[in-house]
């Protein structure tokens, strides 16, 4: 079975500029999580969607947005690039029912470098 | 609201020497609790989870943790660590309060010495 995977590997882009991440969560869960890993700041809450329809928000700004698609997958959107938007951004998936019990399944992540 | 401690960000030990890893979290009401283990360019994954029951929860790669509701903790311990072992540890714990569901720790990152 597959894994979450997410794409690209890695994404170099400049200040002011777009970045368009994705993810594929594993089959049959529809539930997808996107954490921001910066260095040396822990693992970041950024969305979750589940179902098509965004169901959390972690304290972002709003140039960071995403969308859930009718197969599960999942796009995040980082408008406006900043330097400090440089991380890694890992996606992760569930089922529904498990989002209580916490357990997850992460992708191996994005890296975004802005320059 | 739920918070998670995790003492020490980085943490070396000679391998074969025992591995701790220290975790706390806040809440009076005994949460989901977990480790995940992120190796090197790689990303998160399950290591082992308290959910109810016993209180010593056994993982993968020799890790065990124990959940104790006196201390409020779920440290994570190895008997003898490998090479291999090297990776940044997180300290996860439920909170349904908060909008992500599932409280992350700061990471601790493990070394060993050969």
């Amino acid at each position: 079975e597959a894994g979450v995977t997410q794409s690209p590997t890695h994404l170099i882009k400049t200040r002011g500029q777009q970045a368009t991440l994705r993810c594929s969560p594993i089959s049959g869960h529809t539930s997808v999580y996107w954490y921001q890993q910066a260095l040396g700041l822990g693992l970041q809450f950024l969305l979750w969607y589940d179902e098509g329809e965004e169901r959390n928000r972690g304290n972002f700004p709003p140039r960071f947005s995403g969308r859930q698609f009718p197969n599960y997958s999942s796009e995040l959107n980082v408008n406006a690039l900043e330097l400090e938007d440089s991380a890694l951004y890992l996606c992760a998936s569930s089922l529904l029912r498990q989002v209580n019990t916490g357990e997850l399944f992460f992708g191996e992540g994005s890296r975004l470098t802005v320059l | 609201a739920q918070s998670v401690t995790q003492l020490g960000s980085h943490v070396s030990v000679s391998e074969g020497a025992l591995v701790l890893l220290r975790c706390n979290y806040s809440s009076s009401v005994p949460p989901y609790l977990f480790w995940y283990v992120q190796y090197p360019n790689q990303g998160l994954q399950l290591l082992l989870k308290y959910t109810t029951g016993a209180t010593l929860v056994k993982g993968i790669n020799g890790f065990e943790a124990e959940f104790k509701k006196s201390e409020t903790s779920f440290h994570l311990t190895k008997p003898s660590a490998h090479m291999s072992d090297a990776a940044e540890y997180f300290c996860a714990v439920t909170d349904y309060s908060s909008a992500s569901k599932i409280i992350f720790g700061s990471g601790t990152r493990l070394s060993i010495r050969p």
